[in-house]
């Protein structure tokens, strides 16, 4: 089964401080995802990445940023937190291409609190 | 705004009956797929429908889409507790490799 590793469960940070939230799968795939999900607005894509050093940005970038020097790891970035970024944050991975019917599998989320 | 939109927001039924979940969505999709998540979970895929299919079976579910209406109902058959959980769609638009989620339905399976 694929895994998918989100480095934290629970983290509580203070507004400007540099956070970094990583993410690992162990099944070589290609594409891989930053989500936040909060109450009543479901899940929105913040970034994703097809492959190595490559990115593109989602619906909600702003105030994120990402890293992806391996394959299997994919690094979301808050460059100076602030208190409406308190949200559960999940990372997914697929095969390369939606369209080829890859299913998104998703890790178990980070609660980031910001006070 | 998103994409899919889920109905009902919240459904609470007592277990053995069966559950219907409706979502709804905006543009031509490529594929409609169904996640699940448990509380404090991350979700997990369900069940995958191609745009050029009708009904999709997987053990106790069956999906349905129709392309016309730009809708999708996922039924889950003789509900049990642990099927408590919220329900998600999804649709993959075919540009920019990416999936775009609804807001989700509650389900609550009593005993």
């Amino acid at each position: 089964d694929v895994k998918v590793t989100q480095s934290s469960r629970y983290l509580v940070k203070r507004t400007g401080e540099k956070v970094f939230l990583e993410c690992v799968q162990d099944m070589d795939h290609e594409n891989m995802f930053w989500y936040r999900q909060d109450p009543g607005l479901g899940l929105r894509l913040i970034y994703f990445s097809y492959d190595v050093k490559m990115k593109e940005k989602g619906d909600i970038p702003e105030g994120y940023s990402v890293s992806r020097e391996k394959k299997e790891r994919f690094s979301l970035i808050l460059e100076s937190a602030s208190t409406n970024q308190t949200s559960m944050y999940l990372c997914a991975s697929s095969l390369i291409g939606q369209a080829l019917n890859s299913p998104l599998h998703f890790g178990n989320g980070t609660r980031l609190t910001v006070t | 705004s998103q994409q899919g939109e889920e109905d009902p927001q919240a459904l609470s039924i007592q277990e053995g009956e069966n559950a219907t979940m409706n979502c709804s969505y905006k543009t031509s999709i490529n594929n409609l797929q169904w996640y699940r998540q448990n509380s404090g979970r991350g979700l997990v895929h369900l069940i995958l429908i191609r745009s050029n299919e009708r009904e999709k079976h997987s053990g106790r579910l069956r999906v349905t889409l129709d392309t016309s209406k730009k809708s999708s109902s996922l039924l889950i058959t003789a509900s049990r507790a642990a099927d408590t959980a919220s329900y998600f769609c999804a649709t993959f638009t075919g540009g920019g490799n990416k999936l775009t989620f609804g807001t989700g339905t509650q389900l609550k399976v009593e005993l």
